[in-house]
């Protein structure tokens, strides 16, 4: 099954902006909406933003979603430490299996 | 509030079989899909498929298609993954995960904290 491309891996001081892409395909992201996973070492992943750009109760507006196309991406601004974790991008795929891809995945390391 | 909560640590012999589950609270169990993701030791997140418990239609990622069995007993709000012969290479964590839709799309909003399988002799 494909994957969304993500970079394995973006770093920042505390209080940076830092931006994850996510790269797809007409069948994917080009066609359904993206959302983005924060998990953090041993513990399960934790909805950030849905339907490219909303966020759930309780999710810091410090984290804000776009698509543009057959890409989106997350933008975590004023970094803390507490956001060092995984993060994973995630789209429905146009296929009769009612398939869903996940990114690859991007560890976000704070300096 | 919306919860799954999903069976306990497993460690099986190649060959033997698993079932594992995620019952769901909080919501009504039948009217939502779940899905099923795995997480390999250190590796990111593959999707292994999709059940509606309301009258258990069930999509497999053509990855997982015939790896594995994914059921539902909505009775008692509870799914299921199932081999029926383990692999070492099936070594891994599983999540269960509600979907829901929003403005005609999906995504995956609650999951549970997962379940991890070790296949070993």
């Amino acid at each position: 099954q494909s994957v969304l491309t993500q970079p394995p891996s973006v770093s920042g001081t505390p209080g940076q902006r830092v931006t994850i892409s996510c790269s797809g395909s007409n069948s994917d992201i080009g066609s359904h909406s993206v959302s983005w996973f924060q998990q953090r070492p041993g513990a399960a992943p934790r909805l950030l933003i849905y339907t490219n750009d909303q966020r759930p109760s309780g999710v810091p507006d410090r984290f804000s979603g776009s698509r543009s196309g057959t890409s989106a991406s997350l933008a975590i601004s004023g970094l803390q430490s507490d956001d060092e974790a995984d993060y994973y991008c995630a789209a429905w795929d146009d296929s009769l299996n009612d398939l869903c891809v996940f990114g690859t995945g991007t560890k976000v390391t704070v300096l | 509030e919306v919860h799954l909560e999903q069976s306990g640590t497993e460690v099986k012999k190649p060959g033997e079989s698993l079932k594992i589950s995620c019952k769901g609270s909080g919501y009504v169990f039948s009217a939502y899909w779940l899905g099923w993701v795995r997480q390999m030791p250190g590796k990111g997140l593959e999707w292994m498929g999709i059940i509606y418990p309301g009258d258990s239609d069930t999509r497999y990622s053509p990855s997982f298609q015939g790896q594995v069995t994914i059921s539902a007993d909505k009775s008692i709000s509870t799914a299921y993954l199932q081999w029926s012969s383990l692999k070492a290479s099936d070594t891994a964590t599983y999540y269960c995960a509600r979907r829901v839709a929003a403005r005609g799309y999906y995504y995956m909003d609650v999951w549970g904290k997962g379940t991890t399988v070790t296949v070993s002799s």
